[in-house]
């Protein structure tokens, strides 16, 4: 069954320092990724997803994400930190055994962004 | 379109009272996924529908749980009798099948406390 890792619960940067939040995946045949954003009180909205069209995905707000075959990961990025980027964030794989719909998601990472 | 309206927005309700927690999702989605978040568990999915069917509620924690989708713009979720543990935030999501890498919708989620 497919699954995915995320390395770390909280994260803390300083506002204009780099982003890196981590994401592991398992699953035996080719995954689709997803990285979704909730901010407080929100529900999760897409950042970006993994189409297998390239291996380095643009999503909204400057964020980005490389799909690593190799490493089975897809971690997210973004070169400068904004305070409006403070949020959780969730990785998440759809398309496992069988090919299910449904998605699974990690268990989050929480970004803290310091003035 | 107004996206996934889920309500309400905030339950309170007491140990043993039963509760129903509704879902619209977005006109032409074929999927709808209800999902739970806690702070020790993350985000669960509970059951998920293809067309109104119920496609896999292997999440569904117990009996007491049960969801319903009677027409493709409408599902509920019901806790019968609930209990304090029940207490999280209850999300519904729509997709569209296109591909397996369509990327799912999301509401504002309910918040649930059972006293």
């Amino acid at each position: 069954a497919q699954s995915v890792t995320q390395l770390g619960s909280h994260v803390s940067v300083s506002e204009g320092a780099l982003v890196l939040l981590r994401c592991n995946y398992s699953s035996s045949v080719p995954p689709y990724l997803f990285w979704y954003v909730q901010y407080p009180n929100q529900g999760l909205q897409l950042l970006l997803k993994y189409t297998s069209a390239a291996t380095l995905v643009k999503g909204i707000n400057g964020f980005e994400a490389e799909f690593k075959k190799s490493e089975t990961s897809f971690h997210l990025t973004k070169p400068s930190a904004h305070m409006s980027d403070a949020a959780e964030y969730f990785c998440a794989v759809s398309r496992g055994q069988g090919g299910s719909e449904k998605l699974v998601f990690g268990k989050g990472t929480k970004l803290t962004v310091n003035p | 379109d107004a996206g996934v309206i889920q309500s309400p927005r905030h339950e309170v309700t007491e140990m043993g009272q039963e509760v129903t927690l509704r879902c619209k999702p977005i006109s032409g989605h074929d999927y709808l996924f209800w999902y739970r978040q806690t702070m020790m568990r993350g985000l669960e999915l509970l059951i998920y529908f293809n067309n109104n069917v119920p496609i896999d509620d292997s999440g569904m924690p117990e009996d007491r749980f049960s969801a319903k989708m009677p027409n493709a713009s409408f599902s509920t979720l019901k806790i019968q009798p609930s209990e304090p543990r029940d207490s999280a935030v209850y999300f519904c999501a729509s997709s569209p099948y296109r591909e397996l890498n369509t990327e799912a919708f999301f509401g504002q989620g309910t918040r649930l406390t059972v006293v």
